[in-house]
């Protein structure tokens, strides 16, 4: 069974930038849920997709947008990128929507300068 | 408002000695809770989950936790600490209702001493 994984692992942009992060679901998993980690911090939820569709959305702005395909993977897009953008983003997939038990990546660490 | 507080943001025990950590939160519908766990570099791993039924939940790595609905708590113990235990602890919040997210605390930092 293959877990949850995140690509890039590490990356670096510059302020203004657009970023595009992505994650594979682990295996039969139909929801994905993102999350920005800042540094000494708790996860912070971003929105979460069900089956291709935005499926609750946490505090950020309209820069921050996702998609889900068809195979359960999924993408975070982050526009014009400010440098408190800089954190670990965090994927996490589960069996259905709801707060049922969530797998996680291990992370993608975005830094803006 | 929804939060979940860590009390302790830094802990230390001796190898061998017995952890607790504490978890107090706020939430206005039945809480759904869990305990994750951090280690350098990884994502995070679920410990243990309280959803219904018997409060006093059992996880893994010998870990337990024990739900209680008149202090608001869900604290985090283990008789015995390893080594290998080192890493951030987060408890989280949610429900199953609309509001789908979790909620989570700022985690604390476990050190431990051989």
């Amino acid at each position: 069974e293959t877990g949850v994984t995140q690509s890039p692992t590490h990356l670096i942009k510059t302020r203004g930038q657009q970023v595009t992060l992505r994650c594979s679901s682990q295996s039969g998993h139909n929801t994905v849920s993102w999350y920005q980690q800042a540094l000494g911090q708790g996860p912070q939820f971003i929105f979460q997709y069900y089956r291709e569709e935005e499926n609750g959305r946490g505090n950020f702005p309209p820069r921050f947008s996702g998609l889900q395909f068809p195979n359960y993977s999924s993408e975070l897009n982050v526009n014009a990128l400010e440098l408190d953008d800089s954190a670990l983003y965090l994927c996490a997939s589960s069996l259905s929507a709801g707060v049922s038990e969530q797998y996680f990546g291990p992370g993608t660490r975005l830094t803006v300068t | 408002a929804q939060s979940v507080t860590q009390p302790d943001i830094h802990i230390t025990v001796s190898e061998g000695a017995s952890l607790e950590l504490r978890c107090n939160y706020s939430y206005g519908a039945t809480p759904y809770l869990f305990w994750y766990v951090q280690s350098p570099g990884q994502g995070l791993q679920l410990l243990l989950k309280y959803f219904s039924g018997d409060t006093l939940v059992q996880g893994i790595k010998g870990f337990e936790a024990e739900f209680k609905r008149s202090q608001s708590s869900f604290n985090l113990r283990k008789p015995s600490v390893h080594w290998s235990d080192a890493a951030e602890y987060f408890c989280a919040v949610g429900n199953a209702g609309n509001n789908r997210k979790l909620i989570w605390g700022l985690g604390t930092s476990l050190a431990v001493n051989p």
